[in-house]
């Protein structure tokens, strides 16, 4: 079955305590995206990667950082998290280089940062 | 860069009215539309999309959307709802490079 595994689901955290969310996609999919999502805000990029070891920042990257070492893995890193990072997470990925058939969202990722 | 404005935060209908949730765009170059659901305690899942061609635009679940470029609209509408389609939708928009999302429109159909 095609999908994006993100883990943990839940995960609360206090501030500056480093962690790692990871997502995995089983589509060999070269596209892949984490993005946050805020009541009223929508959902907003944090992160893409159009392919093994090609990454750049979407409209929210500060206080984030990811990898892509391997095309199925794209890790969300939260060096020392703060309590603005607060949020639902989403991973995403796409059989195109591009955003253009984003078809498959992970579950979520619901952190709490205390 | 390209922007969305979904103009209803929240739609409340009876179960088998009609539904429009509203989409407006605004960008500079040629634009891809899509549509998202988001059933609660869920990931996205994608309901129909614009790249090319007609603009009527038939989606899973009986949705479809209509792209209309002189009014930069990407409308979505269902003719008759039922309780299952409760859930947040979410309009997007993206220019090959980007993906934009709007803030979401909250459905609750009623019995």
């Amino acid at each position: 079955e095609a999908q994006v595994t993100q883990n943990p689901r839940y995960l609360i955290t206090v501030t500056g305590k480093k962690l790692t969310v990871t997502c995995s996609q089983n589509m060999n999919h070269e596209y892949m995206s984490w993005y946050r999502q805020d009541p009223g805000l929508g959902l907003r990029q944090i992160y893409y990667s159009m392919n093994v070891e090609v990454t750049d920042k979407g409209d929210v990257p500060e206080g984030y950082k990811v990898s892509r070492k391997e095309k199925r893995n794209f890790p969300l890193i939260l060096e020392s998290p703060s309590p603005n990072q607060t949020s639902l997470y989403f991973c995403a990925s796409s059989s195109d280089r591009v955003p253009l058939n984003i078809q498959y969202f992970g579950a979520g990722t619901r952190l709490s940062v205390l | 860069a390209q922007s969305v404005t979904q103009l209803d935060s929240q739609v409340p209908v009876f179960e088998e009215a009609p539904v429009e949730l509203r989409c407006n765009y605004s960008s500079s170059v040629s634009v891809y539309l899509f549509w998202y659901v988001q059933y609660p305690n869920q990931g996205l899942q994608l309901l129909l999309k614009y790249l090319s061609g007609s603009t009527l635009v038939k989606g899973i679940n009986g949705f479809e959307a209509e792209f209309n470029k002189s009014q930069t609209s990407f409308h979505l509408r269902k003719p008759s709802v039922h309780i299952s389609d409760t859930a947040e939708y979410f309009c997007a928009v993206s220019d090959r490079n980007d993906m934009r999302f709007g803030a979401g429109t909250r459905l609750t159909v009623k019995p």
